[in-house]
């Protein structure tokens, strides 16, 4: 069963820690994204990932980092620095320049 | 810079056809229009995109005007399952990676 999963679908944490969210896919796919949604809004690209041990910062990276050892795994990490963390978090994955394809998403919240 | 305007919401009687704009006033030559929807609490799912020409597929049918500048999505038979919010996205294709610019979309709401 190819796809892509997030783990895990919610997550809460104190003010003030790290938390590391995961995402995996199986779909051999060489592109991998992290988008942040807060309610009501649109998507907003944190990082992306063409290949393997490269990525980017996207519009809104500050106070985020990630890591992409293996083709398959992007994990995200919130920083405490992330002055507002709680929000719907989003992965996707694409063969290249093609279609984004969306992990289930992972809620956060900041006790 | 969203890149695209839509309309925040919109109701279609179950059994017609839902037919969503979007301008892309602003549209490069070579970006492509692609159409997402979000059910809530749930990741996008992808519709259909294209670039000049219109498309169809088992979900839906693109139409995008012959300057570009704005398209419309149709969903020839809403049903309820339908309901949800639709992106209509222009990709930009950069030296570093593609990327998808996200608005905040239209709210569909298919009424029985």
């Amino acid at each position: 069963d190819g796809g892509i999963t997030q783990s895990p679908k919610y997550l809460f944490r104190k003010e003030g820690q790290n938390v590391t969210l995961s995402c995996e896919q199986n779909l051999n796919h060489d592109a991998m994204y992290w988008y942040r949604q807060d309610p009501g809004q649109g998507l907003r690209l944190i990082y992306y990932s063409q290949i393997v041990n490269d990525f980017q910062k996207g519009d809104i990276a500050e106070g985020y980092s990630v890591s992409r050892e293996k083709k398959e795994s992007f994990p995200l990490t919130v920083t405490s620095a992330q002055k507002n963390p709680t929000a719907f978090y989003l992965c996707a994955s694409s063969a290249g320049r093609d279609t984004q394809y969306f992990g289930p998403g992972t809620r956060l919240t900041v006790l | 810079d969203a890149k695209t305007t839509q309309p925040p919401s919109m109701d279609c009687a179950e059994g017609r056809a839902a037919n969503l704009p979007c301008n892309h006033s602003t549209i490069s030559g070579n970006e492509y229009v692609y159409w997402y929807r979000q059910i809530h609490s749930q990741g996008p799912q992808y519709i259909i995109h294209g670039l000049k020409n219109n498309e169809t597929n088992e979900m839906a049918s693109l139409i995008i005007t012959e300057d570009r500048k704005s398209s419309t999505l149709i969903l020839p038979h809403a049903t309820l399952r339908d309901t949800a919010v639709y992106y209509c996205i222009v990709r930009v294709a950069l030296i570093t990676g593609n990327q998808f610019y996200f608005g905040t979309g239209t709210s569909l709401t298919v009424i029985p």
